[in-house]
């Protein structure tokens, strides 16, 4: 079964600061990985995913993720935080099985950026 | 172009209640599937859709019904609510079910039961 552990219910940086949101998953097949990022009092939205080819993967914004195999992570990462950027992010993974398949999320990190 | 839109945004109901959740997208999408996100528990798939007419149960179907009886339209219902079921609600559609496909999400209803 797939699964999705997100370390660190709660990040703070400084404005400007490096931003590194972690993510591990377990899956026994290929894993389809996502980051999405929900603001205050809005729905999800897709920051990027990976499916197939080039690990390193380029989002909106500014973020980027990091598929690394070896480690069963996919981290998130931004080199210089903006204020913007505060929200609530989640990674998910594909599960397979059933009438289609679907994504188990994991229990988000909200990212708070101090000026 | 709408995406994704979910009515009501907020409501509070009384335990016993009923009461009905929409949503509708205008993406022309097959799958649909309705999520309650919770502190701390990330989201969860209560029921889903992979075309008009059709409904299967997630991980957390006890006590919600579904039906989709119109391809854009996919309708949550409670029909005895619980304080248990505080929580915000979550539609979202993808074109097809292959694992490689993002999910669009709506901005969520705000249930609270008293």
């Amino acid at each position: 079964a797939q699964s999705v552990t997100q370390l660190g219910s709660h990040v703070s940086v400084s404005e400007g600061a490096l931003v590194l949101l972690r993510c591990n998953y377990s899956s026994s097949v290929p894993p389809y990985l996502f980051w999405y990022v929900q603001y205050p009092n809005q729905g999800l939205q897709l920051l990027l995913k990976y499916t197939t080819g080039a690990t390193l993967v380029k989002g909106i914004n500014g973020f980027e993720a990091e598929f690394k195999k070896s480690e069963t992570s996919f981290h998130l990462t931004k080199p210089s935080a903006h204020m913007s950027d505060a929200a609530e992010y989640f990674c998910a993974v594909t599960a397979y099985g059933g009438a289609t398949n679907k994504l188990i999320f994991g229990t988000g990190t909200l990212l708070a950026v101090q000026p | 172009n709408a995406g994704v839109t979910q009515t009501p945004k907020f409501r509070v109901l009384k335990t016993g209640q009923s009461m009905t959740l929409l949503c509708a997208q205008d993406m022309n999408h097959e799958y649909m599937y309705w999520y309650r996100q919770d502190p701390g528990m990330g989201l969860r798939l209560i029921h889903y859709s992979v075309g008009e007419g059709t409904t299967a149960k997630g991980e957390v179907p006890d006590g919600y019904n579904v039906s989709r009886l119109k391809k854009q339209n996919f309708l949550l219902g409670l029909e005895s609510a619980a304080p248990s079921q505080t929580s915000v609600y979550f539609c979202a559609s993808s074109f097809t079910g292959l694992g490689n496909q993002p999910q669009h999400f709506g901005d969520g209803t705000r249930l609270s039961i008293l």
